[in-house]
């Protein structure tokens, strides 16, 4: 499948620090872009979904304020949380979708990077 | 009703058998079906895709859908120690537009014992 990094993998960070996550698409441009959360032993939790070029649709009770999202080119998105508190620990998760036409992935399958373990002291 | 439903398991089976897996979702308008694995503490990894009824086979997994019983499995044969993890069932519904955002199963969590 197609490959997504991001960066860093793991951060600590003090409380009310704001500490910002990069989402890349190796070999594919990503025209979406997701932003998931999940806290140990729960289910992915979606953030927001974010298209190339325009704003982020934040999911029911995502602070957009809080976790803001830019997808400023096909292949690069960053998640920036803002004012980090030791609630926002967790395990970010970007996933990728998109591709050119002979592309070895199709517009429908999802790539997730490796993850972000966020810790806030 | 949950939009994407999983046994929360674990699905405990031996070495070497066939590992079944189920989901079943609510919107009968969906048309795109995957399977992700996800090993403890790693992110997901696709391993199926599945859009039309019947089965799909790739290596040791097999995809089976039934868009009129509006439910999808993922067999893995010959089950190995290393397939232990949990098992995302994901879909795409047509009520949020079709090709939107994937809705995520809870997970089945397989343990394969020597």
């Amino acid at each position: 499948g197609a490959v997504v990094s991001q960066h860093p993998s793991r951060v600590i960070c003090k409380s009310g620090t704001s500490v910002k996550i990069e989402c890349r698409s190796l070999d594919f441009q990503a025209t979406t872009m997701f932003w998931y959360r999940q806290f140990p032993k729960q289910s992915l939790m979606l953030m927001a979904t974010s298209n190339e070029g325009s704003k982020a649709t934040y999911e029911q009770g995502v602070e957009k304020d809080k976790f803001l999202i830019n997808h400023a080119s096909l292949t690069l998105s960053t998640l920036t949380v803002t004012s980090a508190h030791p609630e926002d620990s967790s395990f970010y998760i970007c996933s990728a979708r998109g591709g050119l036409a002979g592309a070895k992935q199709s517009y429908n399958e999802q790539f997730f990077g490796p993850g972000t373990r966020l810790t806030v002291l | 009703q949950k939009e994407v439903e999983q046994n929360s398991g674990p699905l405990s089976v031996p070495e070497g058998a066939i590992a079944s897996l189920n989901c079943t979702y609510s919107d009968r308008g969906s048309q795109s079906f995957f399977w992700y694995r996800q090993y403890s503490g790693k992110s997901p990894e696709l391993i199926m895709f599945i859009y039309s009824n019947g089965d799909k086979e790739d290596g040791r997994f097999t995809a089976q859908l039934n868009k009129a019983s509006q439910y999808v499995s993922l067999l893995i044969r010959d089950s190995q120690p290393s397939d232990s993890a949990t098992y995302l069932c994901a879909v795409y519904p047509m009520f949020s537009g079709g090709y939107n955002k994937l809705i995520f199963g809870a997970g089945t969590r397989l343990a394969v014992h020597p």
